[in-house]
């Protein structure tokens, strides 16, 4: 079945430094990658979506400066926080979609921590 | 708006005990309906989906879940809970286009021995 890995699964960065976030789709050619945040005890917030090569459409209220993702091939995403601070702490999922695919493969995680 | 809502946050059932976890959505197009569980601080493992067809929909570990159009419903049932199906489950409705999931805000299942 379709198979997507996500690395690193936790990371700890100093505040102030960048932290990049990979998604990999091991099976199959992810057309579209989608990128979520978790809060504790929340659902699943939807940061952006990204398809092979374009630019990555953000959600309202997320800042696609901080937040920079890139899908420069069928099966590697990116996202990378760029200056983090505590507040970007959190659960992040990525998930893609791809056109031989019925659905949605979501990665295991990754828990960013910034002290 | 497209929504899901999941109007239970948390349920604790006996094992052994029956489970249904309640899901309803309001979507403007022909829904694409799933159910993930989420083990605390690992990813979301799916559990059924429907796209079209039967609407009484087999999963994994015994779940199973049915459409209701015109409840606008998908709601997700197993006859007999396990203590390791304790966890947080979401329902989450999509497109065929392949847009973003829309998830719900999840239910957390307690299993009571």
């Amino acid at each position: 079945g379709a198979v997507v890995s996500q690395h690193p699964s936790r990371v700890i960065c100093k505040s102030g430094t960048s932290v990049k976030i990979e998604c990999r789709s091991l099976d199959f050619q992810a057309t579209t990658m989608f990128w979520y945040r978790q809060f504790p005890k929340k659902s699943l917030m939807l940061m952006a979506t990204s398809n092979e090569g374009s630019k990555a459409t953000y959600e309202q209220g997320v800042e696609k400066d901080k937040f920079l993702i890139n899908h420069a091939s069928l099966t590697l995403s990116t996202l990378t926080v760029t200056s983090a601070h505590p507040e970007d702490s959190s659960f992040y999922i990525c998930s893609a979609t791809g056109q031989r695919t019925y659905g949605y493969t979501f990665g295991s995680g990754t828990r960013l921590t910034v002290v | 708006a497209q929504s899901v809502t999941q109007p239970d946050i948390h349920i604790t059932v006996s094992e052994g005990a029956s489970l249904e976890l309640r899901c309803n959505y309001s979507y403007g197009a022909t829904p694409y309906l799933f159910w993930y569980v989420q083990s605390p601080g690992q990813g979301l493992q799916l559990l059924l989906k429907y796209f079209s067809g039967d609407t009484l929909v087999q999963g994994i570990k015994g779940f199973e879940a049915e459409f209701k159009r015109s409840q606008s419903s998908f709601n997700l049932r197993k006859p007999s809970v396990h203590w390791s199906d304790a966890a947080e489950y979401f329902c989450a409705v999509g497109n065929q286009a392949g847009t973003a999931l829309i998830f719900g805000k999840g239910t957390t299942l307690s299993v009571s021995s």
